[in-house]
């Protein structure tokens, strides 16, 4: 399973465009990547998955590189509600994706 | 929207006492994990299970067991409580087969052994 590794904290002030980046130098070629994202006292929620190039929906977008061994999500113009721990994951799948350790993640702090 | 449903948001136990967290998933999802949440060392899987009487270990799996005997509830049980077990309890769900699909999370309890 491929390991990743984040920046621990990041700074951030509202309506600014905020990028975290995720190394998975391991990746495997059946992997996708997934970012969730987590509040206090709550779960994870998932954000958004990607496998190749760019997604986007309507809280993120997921930029991939060709070699895949990094992500960058970007989430567009933060508020102080983005606050929050972000995950990345990495996995062939919801199976072997829940058996990833999710590590630290980065804890994003959206100042005013 | 799927919902994943874990029975207690808080608990407080004795040392030595056996206890039960119960999570429900109402998406007919075939997998079911439970992790713990401890700050600076991220969520660590416990179990999970692929199929109703199916589990597998995780990555800390000493001092916890887990049932499933229905699809939709996936049990974590403390055979006999220990203070290290204090953490936050994270229960997830996801479909097994299908090629993309994220992993639900409920809320979590948060489990307090004295």
């Amino acid at each position: 399973l491929a390991k990743t590794t984040q920046p621990i904290s990041m700074d951030s002030y509202e309506g600014q465009e905020v990028n975290i980046t995720c190394s998975h130098n391991n990746i495997a070629t059946n992997d996708y990547i997934t970012w969730y994202q987590q509040f206090p006292s709550q779960g994870p929620r998932f954000i958004i998955q990607g496998y190749k190039t760019k997604v986007t929906n309507e809280v993120a977008s997921l930029f991939i590189p060709a070699d895949r061994k990094s992500s960058t999500l970007s989430l567009p113009r933060v508020s102080l509600s983005d606050t929050a721990v972000y995950y990345c994951l990495v996995g062939d799948g919801p199976t072997n994706a829940g058996k990833s350790t999710f590590g630290d993640g980065t804890t994003l702090t959206v100042k005013p | 929207d799927v919902k994943v449903t874990q029975s207690s948001r808080y608990l407080v136990k004795r040392t030595g006492e056996k206890v039960f967290l119960e999570c429900v998933q109402d998406m007919d999802h075939e997998n079911m994990f439970w992790y713990r949440q401890d700050p600076g060392l991220g969520l660590r899987l416990i179990y999970f299970s692929y199929d109703v009487k199916m589990k597998e270990k995780g990555d800390i799996p000493e001092g916890y067991s887990v049932s499933r005997e229905k699809k939709e509830r996936f049990s974590l049980i403390l055979e006999s409580a220990s203070t290290n077990q204090t953490s936050m309890y994270l229960c997830a769900s996801s479909f097994a087969d299908t090629l993309r699909p994220p992993l639900h999370f409920g809320n979590g309890t948060r489990l307090t052994v004295t």
